[in-house]
């Protein structure tokens, strides 16, 4: 069954500094890999994608993720850390290629300190 | 406005108790969803539909039924509310790669 693991309930980072927050897979065929971000009261809005390709894939806010496939892991990332990037951050992965239903990580809340 | 509307955005009610969600768009998207947040747990999903006349469980469909009146509407009701559906509750879209979310409806079950 596909998955996605997100190992870090909380990452803290100082504004202006390059932030990562983790996921790894596990699919049976080719991945498709997303992320979105919850803000405060707000629905999920959707980051960015990987169906093929590149494995750095360039996303809204100046996010980008990138894809490893040794690895399995889809980490995204970020040069330069905002205050405003303080939101809660979901990986997310398609369960089979026939359909667009998403398994979600569990999250990891992003802490951008001033 | 939004492109998924959810109504209502946050509702009390009685273990027991009938309560239904509803779910609107307007990005035209054949496929629609219902999920579920707890915290520490991330997205389940509850039911889905891709086509008016397509209805599908999830993962944790028990205790929870839906309706695809139209294929801009999409609900989800809860029959016998109990106090485990206490949760935040997302609505959304999709044209075939990635989905659109509501603003969620925050549901307590007291």
């Amino acid at each position: 069954a596909q998955s996605v693991a997100q190992p870090e309930d909380q990452v803290n980072v100082a504004e202006g500094n390059p932030l990562t927050v983790k996921c790894t897979y596990s699919v049976s065929g080719n991945p498709y890999l997303f992320w979105y971000v919850q803000y405060p009261n707000r629905g999920l809005q959707f980051l960015l994608k990987y169906i093929t390709g590149d494995n750095l894939v360039k996303g809204s806010y100046g996010f980008e993720a990138e894809f490893n496939k040794s690895q399995t892991s889809f980490h995204l990332k970020k040069p330069s850390a905002l205050v405003s990037d303080s939101a809660l951050y979901f990986c997310a992965v398609r369960e089979s290629y026939n359909t667009d239903k998403l398994i979600f990580g569990t999250g990891t809340r992003l802490q951008v300190f001033p | 406005d939004a492109d998924v509307t959810q109504t209502p955005r946050n509702r009390i009610t009685k273990t027991g108790k009938r309560i239904m969600l509803e779910c609107s768009q307007t990005k035209g998207h054949d496929r629609m969803y219902w999920y579920r947040q707890d915290p520490g747990l991330g997205l389940r999903l509850i039911y889905y539909s891709f086509d008016v006349k397509d209805i599908n469980k999830g993962e944790i469909s028990d205790g929870y039924s839906v309706s695809r009146q139209a294929q801009a509407k999409f609900s989800l009701s809860l029959e016998s509310a109990i106090p485990n559906q206490t949760a935040l509750y997302f609505c959304a879209t999709s044209l075939g790669t990635e989905a659109f979310f509501g603003q969620g409806t925050r549901l307590t079950v007291v």
